[in-house]
């Protein structure tokens, strides 16, 4: 059973809009969760995280928000352009104490057109 | 520059030949872990690294062996490789403790078994 789930394997959206990409969890013990960005050919990247105490975390136009009671993360993406075309995941870090450990979601491809 | 390099990045074998992906980090990380990325479940951790001499199993450990001798390397090893082992592995590394657990990750390794 996936902890972490990215139900939308896909988004399409026009450059200068709002890209918004949605991740569900299941369990509560995480303590920090991770959105990486990946281009074909290369390693996963790691573009912003937020802890389990906080509700939103912005850098530049990147935003995550964090509904906890809802079990629910969001990337929000403005403006968008064609260079974040990429597959993103979703990640879930358990506590140090459980090893660390990263369970991602499936990935969604976002594809930023002109 | 701070990375972490795997080798070799496109590796086609035959059942039962054994093989060793390496992974080498030169940012002093105790955290070292191997993930394996299948279409549409994501990455899924095969075994990580605490630290030197210190590994455990991931979530699909069955059928691949690591060893930790040097905090700078983690090799995969897959001892008689069977054609549900073809697969993208990434080698990611980290700090461990109470930081956002962000992981960086390799080029990534292509394994076709025929």
């Amino acid at each position: 059973d996936q902890q972490v789930k990215q139900n939308s394997p896909s988004l399409s959206v026009q450059e200068g809009r709002i890209s918004i990409l949605n991740c569900d969890y299941t369990n509560s013990m995480f303590d920090y969760f991770l959105w990486y960005k990946k281009y074909p050919a290369e390693g996963p990247t790691f573009l912003i995280s937020i802890s389990s105490i906080k509700d939103k975390n912005e850098d530049g136009r990147f935003t995550v928000f964090l509904n906890k009671s809802a079990k629910h993360l969001s990337l929000h993406i403005v403006p968008s352009q064609p260079g974040d075309s990429a597959v993103y995941f979703c990640a879930a870090r358990a506590t140090p104490i459980a090893g660390n450990k990263l369970t991602f979601g499936g990935g969604t491809r976002v594809l930023v057109k002109p | 520059e701070a990375q972490v390099t795997q080798n070799p990045r496109y590796l086609i074998t035959v059942t039962g030949k054994k093989l060793t992906v390496t992974c080498s980090q030169n940012m002093n990380h105790e955290y070292m872990s191997w993930y394996r990325q299948d279409p549409g479940l994501g990455l899924r951790q095969i075994y990580y690294s605490m630290n030197v001499e210190v590994t455990d199993k991931g979530d699909v450990p069955e059928g691949y062996k690591v060893s930790r001798k040097e905090k700078r390397n983690f090799p995969l090893i897959l001892e008689s490789p069977s054609p549900n082992q073809t697969s993208l592995y990434f080698c990611a590394s980290s700090l461990f403790g109470l930081t956002s657990g962000e992981q960086f990750f390799g080029p990534g390794t292509r394994l076709t078994v025929l």
